[in-house]
């Protein structure tokens, strides 16, 4: 079975400073990953997704994030966040192949300081 | 246009009554999928339907149960509400599992 870690619960962090959220996650075969955000009294939306091919994906709102395979790791960053991405944000893992389910990670709430 | 609409929003019920959440996607997705959200945050998937054949079970109790009339339309009953059924439960729909998916607004269920 597949699991995601995220370490950290909450990120505070100045408008227009750089941000990084952790993702780690575990699983024993190839993995699609996912992040999504969750804004206030709202459903999730995909802000970006890995599959396969390269590394680096680039998603909405300026978030980007990298696979890395040897660290089970797929971090998002931003170069300078604003008020509006004050969020809560999830990582997600799902087995490739067949009728997988998504595992979601606990979040983390980024609060943006201005 | 709303793709993934939810019924009812809020949802304030006593202990031990039944209640049913609609969902309904206009997306033209095959999969659809019941999540439920704790206090903390916590996403667990509860269940996934694909062309109305229901292929995700977790580990759900069975006072809770799916129906799927057409692949537009997942519905969740609920028998005997407990305290802990307290929780935000979201729809989802999506294309294929590789797919993004795309979120209702959610059900804000309270069992008093």
């Amino acid at each position: 079975a597949q699991s995601v870690t995220q370490l950290d619960s909450q990120v505070p962090v100045f408008e227009e400073a750089p941000v990084e959220l952790r993702c780690n996650y575990s699983s024993s075969v190839s993995v699609y990953l996912f992040w999504y955000v969750q804004y206030p009294n709202q459903g999730l939306q995909l802000l970006l997704k890995y599959l396969s091919g390269s590394t680096l994906v680039k998603g909405i709102n300026g978030f980007e994030a990298e696979f890395n395979k040897s660290q089970t790791s797929f971090h998002l960053r931003k170069p300078s966040v604003h008020i509006s991405d004050t969020a809560e944000y999830f990582c997600a893992v799902s087995r490739s192949g067949g009728y997988q389910k998504v595992t979601f990670g606990t979040g983390t709430k980024l609060q943006v300081i201005p | 246009d709303t793709a993934v609409s939810q019924t009812p929003k809020y949802l304030v019920t006593q202990m031990g009554n039944d209640k049913s959440i609609k969902c309904e996607q206009n997306l033209g997705h095959d999969t659809m999928y019941w999540y439920k959200q704790d206090s903390k945050k916590f996403l667990k998937i509860m269940f996934s339907y694909n062309n109305k054949e229901l292929i995700i079970n977790e580990t759900v109790p069975n006072r809770f149960s799916p129906k799927s009339p057409d692949k537009a339309h997942l519905n969740l009953h609920i028998n005997s509400l407990e305290l802990g059924d307290s929780a935000v439960y979201f729809c989802a729909s999506n294309r294929g599992q590789q797919e993004t998916q795309y979120f209702g607004p959610g059900t804000r269920l309270l069992v008093l």
